[in-house]
């Protein structure tokens, strides 16, 4: 079974604190993901990465960076914490194998972090 | 870039009856839609998916719909259970996305005993 985990399942910050969540996932997946969750928000991609060292934003990067040095492990960084970030982040994971309609998509996600800013 | 929308954002049903939850998207060339399911404190699963050149899929009590003329696809759970009771997200997956998915904002499902 993949297996996705994150850091932290509750965190409290106070604001302008740099906070890190870390998330790890042991089946060699190309492909990871950084979500926010949100109600009546659904899920809104952060960022992703493809590869190691490699990443792309998502729709709602802004006051977030990522960093993905080894491939098993992605890391969200808060540079300087807001109330306005406080949610639940879900990281999750993916294959690049097969091809056309064979690929595969399916994502794999963490427990995910509630993170509460104050 | 592509959009999904779903609906409704809240449904409540009495056990044993069935539920329908609909999904739209925007790109024409979307080519898989996932369909997750995430029961409360838990995280996001895969329950179901259907790709584009395929109109039905049924796994036992659930069965996924495309209309790609309509662009929107449906799931449908027959004789509800409580343990259905989740919140439900429709996703798309548009080739120029790469490896990534477009989520819908959720469904919650409750089913009542």
């Amino acid at each position: 079974d993949v297996k996705v985990t994150q850091s932290s399942r509750y965190l409290v910050k106070r604001t302008g604190e740099k906070v890190f969540l870390e998330c790890v996932q042991d089946m060699d997946h190309e492909n990871m993901f950084w979500y926010r969750q949100d109600p009546g928000l659904g899920l809104r991609l952060i960022y992703f990465s493809y590869d190691v060292k490699m990443k792309e934003k998502g729709d709602i990067p802004e006051g977030y960076s990522v960093s993905r040095e080894k491939k098993e492990r992605f890391s969200l960084i808060l540079e300087s914490a807001s109330t306005n970030q406080t949610s639940m982040y879900l990281c999750a994971s993916s294959s690049t194998r097969g091809g056309g309609t064979g690929r595969t998509y399916e994502q794999y996600f963490g427990p995910g972090t509630r993170l509460t800013v104050t | 870039g592509e959009n999904v929308e779903q609906h409704p954002s809240t449904l409540s049903v009495q056990e044993g009856d069935s539920a329908v939850i609909k999904c739209t998207y925007s790109d024409s060339a979307s080519n898989y839609f996932p369909w997750y399911k995430q029961e409360l404190g838990k995280r996001p699963q895969l329950i179901i998916d259907i790709r584009s050149n395929v109109g039905e899929k049924k796994d036992q009590r659930i069965a996924v719909t495309l209309n790609k003329t309509a662009k929107h696809f449906s799931l449908h759970i027959t004789e509800t259970q409580p343990e259905d009771s989740a919140v439900y997200f429709c996703a798309a997956a548009p080739p120029e996305y790469g490896n990534k998915l477009v989520f819908g904002a959720g469904t919650i499902l409750r089913v009542k005993s």
